[in-house]
């Protein structure tokens, strides 16, 4: 069973450009995750999709937003791009959303290393 | 509100030595708990978890952890360090409706 892809994996933009990162869940996983990892603050949790509906949401700014296709692949964007958005990006997959399971193991992908220039 | 504590911010062993990570929650019910482990330039990958029943739970690559409710502990072991095992250690809590994770344990093995 394939794991979780993450497209592109390295990027680099400048400030004010926005940029749209790609996950693929494991094949039969219906919740996306997506975390926010940078040395000084760890990993932040964005938001969390199933079904195609945003069903948790970290405490980002509305430049982060996400969004979840019919097929369960997930994609997030961020506008007007700044310094400190460089960060590794993570996505996880679950069979289930936490609230209706946060006894199953989150699937991580390896991750879209963004540099903002 | 929920929080997840890793007071470690990097440990070193050396190869052989046993090795123990802190991890301590706070939650008002018993929570699910997992540690992940991230090796440079990749995601993280799921060592173990503790969902309910023995409180002391068996992990893959050796590792094992015990959940203790009364300290609101769940330490990773391992009896005996391998140089593969030197990467970034991650604690997190199954909550409510989401997962929270410790700022990670930073393990350096000299041979």
């Amino acid at each position: 069973k394939a794991g979780v892809t993450q497209t592109p994996r390295y990027l680099i933009k400048t400030r004010g450009q926005q940029v749209t990162l790609s996950c693929s869940p494991i094949s039969g996983h219906r919740s996306v995750s997506w975390y926010q990892q940078t040395p000084g603050q760890g990993l932040q949790f964005l938001f969390e999709y199933f079904s195609e509906t945003q069903r948790n949401k970290g405490n980002f700014p509305g430049r982060f937003s996400g969004r979840q296709f019919s097929n369960s692949r997930s994609e997030m964007n961020v506008s007007t791009l700044e310094l400190g958005d460089s960060a590794l990006y993570l996505c996880a997959s679950s069979p289930n959303p936490p609230g209706q399971g946060s006894n199953q193991p989150q699937h991580f992908g390896d991750g879209t290393r963004l540099s903002i220039l | 509100a929920q929080s997840v504590t890793q007071p470690d911010i990097h440990i070193t062993v050396s190869e052989g030595a046993s090795l123990e990570l802190r991890c301590n929650y706070s939650y008002g019910a018993t929570p699910y708990l997992f540690w992940y482990v991230q090796s440079p330039g990749q995601g993280l990958q799921l060592l173990l978890k503790y969902l309910s029943g023995d409180t002391l739970v068996q992990g893959i690559k050796g590792f094992e952890a015990e959940f203790k409710r009364s300290q609101s502990s769940f330490n990773l072991r391992k009896p005996s360090v391998h140089w593969s095992d030197a990467a970034e250690y991650f604690c997190a809590v199954g909550a409510g409706n989401q997962f929270y994770f410790g700022t990670g344990t930073s393990l350096t093995v000299i041979p």
